[in-house]
């Protein structure tokens, strides 16, 4: 039983590129949840997501970032026209569907640690 | 807001000993759930126990476990006989909803 996969593991974008950022929550899980690292930090929540729905993106940049988790497919990150400053990992999460979210434990993939030149 | 504060940046152990990571949290909320999880260098975040704040029993996972403090909002890790293994940062984090919220982390060292 495959875990939480996140890839690529590690991807280098010069400023003004864009990064994707891919996320296959575990088998059967339907809760996918984007969270992001700066060094020397914890992890902070960015956005929370269903399938075909956006349901929480409060810790979300409003400009140059987007989320989406289609019917078909893997969660995709988006960052549009990077800086310096966006350097850090990203992490997801999954947990299964449930009328009690708060009650599901949220399993992480092994990140992925965006570089910007 | 909620807020989830670990005081100790760093903490080192002898292999064998047992140590003892602190956490403390903010919140308003009267049903929500505690969590420690582990960090090593290869930077997976592996879940190392949960704790559910309407029961008072502490819990418990093998060589892990927590002293759950609610009236002080104390939440604290207790690792007995010490592994080379268990040398990671660790993190504390708590939900009432849906998002994880983290404390800044205590890197464990583990002396042989």
């Amino acid at each position: 039983n495959a875990g939480v996969m996140q890839n690529p593991r590690h991807l280098v974008r010069r400023r003004g590129q864009e990064a994707r950022l891919r996320c296959s929550p575990m088998k059967g899980h339907s809760h996918v949840y984007w969270y992001r690292q700066l060094p020397e930090e914890g992890l902070k929540f960015m956005v929370y997501l269903q399938k075909e729905n956006i349901i929480d993106e409060s810790g979300m940049p409003k400009e140059r970032f987007s989320a989406e988790f289609p019917k078909e497919g893997p969660s995709i990150l988006r960052i549009q026209q990077v800086v310096r400053g966006d350097s850090a990992a990203y992490f997801c999460a999954s947990s299964p569907p449930g009328t009690v979210v708060v009650k599901n434990i949220q399993y992480f993939g092994a990140g992925t640690r965006l570089s910007v030149l | 807001a909620q807020t989830v504060t670990q005081s100790q940046p760093e903490m080192s152990v002898q292999e064998a000993e047992t140590v003892t990571l602190s956490c403390t949290y903010d919140t308003s909320e009267s049903d929500y759930y505690l969590f420690w999880y582990k960090q090593p260098p290869s930077r997976q975040m592996i879940l190392v126990i949960r704790q559910e704040a309407y029961k008072q029993q502490n819990a418990t996972e093998n060589r892990f476990s927590v002293n759950f403090q609610k009236a002080a909002k104390s939440f604290s890790l207790k690792i007995s006989d010490s592994q080379l293994g268990d040398a990671a940062m660790y993190f504390c984090a708590y939900t009432a909803a849906s998002r994880l919220t983290f404390g800044e982390g205590t890197q464990l060292t583990v002396n042989p």
